[in-house]
């Protein structure tokens, strides 16, 4: 099974702050990765698909990256609302997801 | 709009099955797959298993035998149920849709609120 190591695991940062979360798979997963939000009690949302596709309605400060084993969710300008746990999924070979990202004001 | 609703039992006994229901609306079940997600205490995540437009179903592999999803087309509902459970299965459970490329199922893009589950006696 292909293993998600993503970090860190804890993010503090203040307004307007550039945040990067990154995942690393056990073996190339060929671009099929998705970024998460969660807020406390709510559904996920999905953010970005296939490593760097913006979903619709997501502000266009959420942005992806990556190939291969390595990939990045990028948020270019932190704001209040932002406040949330990220968490990534790669679909290459079933599905395993990324520990999670708890992301919070400084 | 896609929503995705979960239901059940909030507190199951160790041994015994768990039953999940995820009511879906505005948006019909016999399209795209459907599948359940897992959290665990301390934010682990696992897929679960899901089910297709058609019927078929997969799983996953560490689940085993103890698992089953089936479909109510005519309520549009999916259904989750474990068997044996443990406390180890203690968690949120999530229901959500899969998005298809070329039939073939990709990334989550509507998700439940969760229902959470207790194994305890």
């Amino acid at each position: 099974d292909i293993q998600m190591t993503q970090s860190p695991s804890f993010l503090s940062a203040s307004v307007g702050d550039r945040v990067t979360i990154n995942c690393k798979a056990s073996q190339n997963i060929n671009k099929y990765l998705d970024w998460y939000q969660q807020k406390h009690g709510e559904a996920p949302k999905l953010l970005i698909y296939n490593t760097n596709n913006l979903q619709t309605g997501i502000p266009s400060r959420f942005s992806g990256s990556g190939s291969g084993t390595d990939y990045t969710l990028t948020i270019s300008s932190l704001q209040p609302e932002d406040v949330a746990t990220y968490f990534c999924l790669q679909h290459s070979s079933r599905y395993t997801f990324g520990a999670g990202t708890k992301l919070e004001l400084k | 709009e896609v929503q995705l609703q979960e239901s059940g039992p909030g507190l199951v006994k160790p041994s015994q099955s768990l039953s999940l229901t995820c009511s879906v609306t505005g948006y019909s079940i016999t399209s795209n797959y459907w599948g359940w997600i897992r959290k665990f205490p301390g934010n682990k995540m696992e897929w679960m298993g899901y089910i297709s437009y058609s019927g078929s179903t997969s799983y996953n592999p560490s689940l085993k035998s103890r698992i089953s999803i089936t479909r109510d087309t005519s309520k549009n509902q999916f259904f989750l149920q474990l068997n044996s459970v443990t406390t180890e299965d203690t968690a949120t459970y999530y229901c959500a849709r899969l998005t298809m490329m070329v039939l073939i199922p990709n990334y989550f893009d509507y998700w439940g609120q969760g229902v959470m589950v207790t194994v305890s006696s």
